[in-house]
């Protein structure tokens, strides 16, 4: 069966960088694409960016196209989200979805906390 | 960019109850558009995309309607399972928007 398994939570500092991990199973993770996405408290969610599993193309958010990369390990059927310049305003839920039909399998979520 | 809009914000209802959530897109979608059930703590669950297929394993009292701007997601006799915030999709090419979400709470 699909699964997406993100990495643990994680707590930065403003100004840092974080990166969070995607795994993917039940699938042939090259042939469909994968998004991320967040979700801050009571907020609607938010589309950071897209990428094709199969030959590494990109596409961002105009909103964070200047902080965030997003790659993958075909060898290791994973997907990464790095987002740098860490605000407040970045606390969040960061998920990972594939891109079929909409989203229709996500990871189960990964927090991540910028404070002070 | 394109713009999502649910209403209403807010629905109370009763277990058995029909209810409806709309949402309106500021430009045409053509039939892009996607329903997410989300429960607190959980990542969101597909109920219908390409606005009215619905996602398998999902029960038959969702279905989804609508075209080009304005779109409707009818829940035909609420469960106590399906008290939720349901969030209405646009899926682009390789991009995402998403309504402001429906809360569907217990009357």
């Amino acid at each position: 069966q699909v699964q997406l398994v993100q990495s643990g939570a994680e707590v930065k500092k403003p100004g840092a960088s974080v990166k969070v991990s995607c795994k993917a199973s039940g699938y042939i993770f090259t042939t469909i694409g994968m998004h991320w996405l967040r979700q801050a408290p009571g907020q609607r969610l938010q589309w950071l960016g897209w990428i094709n599993t199969g030959d590494g193309d990109t596409r961002y958010s105009q909103n964070f196209q200047d902080r965030v990369t997003i790659t993958r390990d075909t060898s290791a059927s994973t997907a990464y989200m790095e987002l740098g310049s860490l605000r407040s305003e970045d606390t969040a839920v960061y998920y990972c979805a594939r891109d079929k039909t909409g989203n229709d399998f996500w990871g189960q979520g990964t927090l991540v906390t910028v404070s002070s | 960019d394109i713009q999502m809009t649910q209403s209403p914000s807010t629905l109370s209802a009763s277990v058995g109850d029909r209810v409806t959530i709309t949402c309106r897109a500021s430009q045409s979608l053509s039939v892009w558009l996607a329903w997410y059930q989300q429960k607190p703590g959980r990542a969101p669950k597909l109920l219908i995309y390409e606005a009215s297929s619905l996602q398998t394993g999902v029960p038959s009292r969702f279905s989804g309607s609508g075209s080009g701007t304005e779109f409707s997601l009818t829940i035909s006799s609420l469960q106590p399972d399906d008290f939720a915030t349901y969030y209405c999709q646009y899926y682009g090419s390789h991009s995402r928007t998403f309504g402001q979400g429906t809360e569907v709470e217990i009357k």
